[in-house]
């Protein structure tokens, strides 16, 4: 079983439908983070979390919402879906502290939109 | 200025080939450095840490040079198996990701 799992693996919408990319781990890790990837761009983040009541947005949070509903869980929302968002989206946890940054991922997202 | 830059590549090689990628980062407080394989769509994993002092996994060996700002990866006796995207990622609070250079093994 994978440690990090997303879902859905791939998913295709339509502009202004709201969408939203799930994400739960089972390495007890306390930070997690959502990526988005585009050809040639490397991966950017979105939004970042340290602990349940911790929400901090990265450097392409417009459009997007999380939500840390337990240490386990970190989700993606797409409010109202536009097509520049169609992109390969990655969950990612950390255990953090120092000497501990290294990231570990789930499979991706393909999301289109339409 | 990008935080992390890379060369795209592609970088087409023969097996058996030598090959090294560098990457420059702008943040001289940047605390961590890893180099990620990327194989094509699927989710970066993990392939080296990055010390000062230089560190070797096999047929890996990865640099890090503070003053300069860079960080370098070489592959020896390069495999088929070896044709990915590098991505090179270092940390300063958050993570910073190169675009990734892209590697063809050919035979």
């Amino acid at each position: 079983d994978a440690d990090v799992t997303q879902t859905p693996r791939n998913r295709i919408t339509k502009t202004g439908k709201r969408i939203m990319l799930e994400c739960s781990q089972t390495k007890g890790h306390d930070r997690m983070y959502w990526y988005r990837q585009d050809p040639g761009l490397g991966l950017r983040l979105i939004y970042y979390s340290f602990d349940v009541k911790d929400i901090n947005k990265g450097e392409i949070s417009d459009g997007y919402s999380v939500s840390r509903q337990a240490q386990a869980k970190f989700s993606l929302s797409l409010e109202s879906a536009i097509p520049n968002q169609t992109a390969l989206y990655f969950c990612a946890t950390s255990p953090g502290g120092p000497g501990n940054e290294k990231l570990f991922f789930g499979s991706g997202t393909q999301l289109s939109v339409l | 200025r990008k935080e992390v830059e890379q060369d795209p590549g592609p970088f087409n090689v023969p097996e058996g080939a030598t090959v090294a990628f560098n990457c420059t980062y702008s943040n001289s407080a940047s605390q961590s450095f890893f180099w990620y394989r990327q194989d094509c769509r699927k989710e970066p994993k993990l392939l080296m840490s990055v010390y000062s002092s230089g560190n070797e996994d096999g047929r890996f060996t990865a640099q890090l040079n503070r003053a300069s700002q860079y960080i370098s990866l070489l592959i020896r006796d390069s495999k088929l198996s070896d044709s990915a995207t590098y991505l090179c990622v270092v940390n300063f609070n958050k993570f910073y990701f190169g675009s990734g250079t892209k590697l063809n093994v050919k035979p």
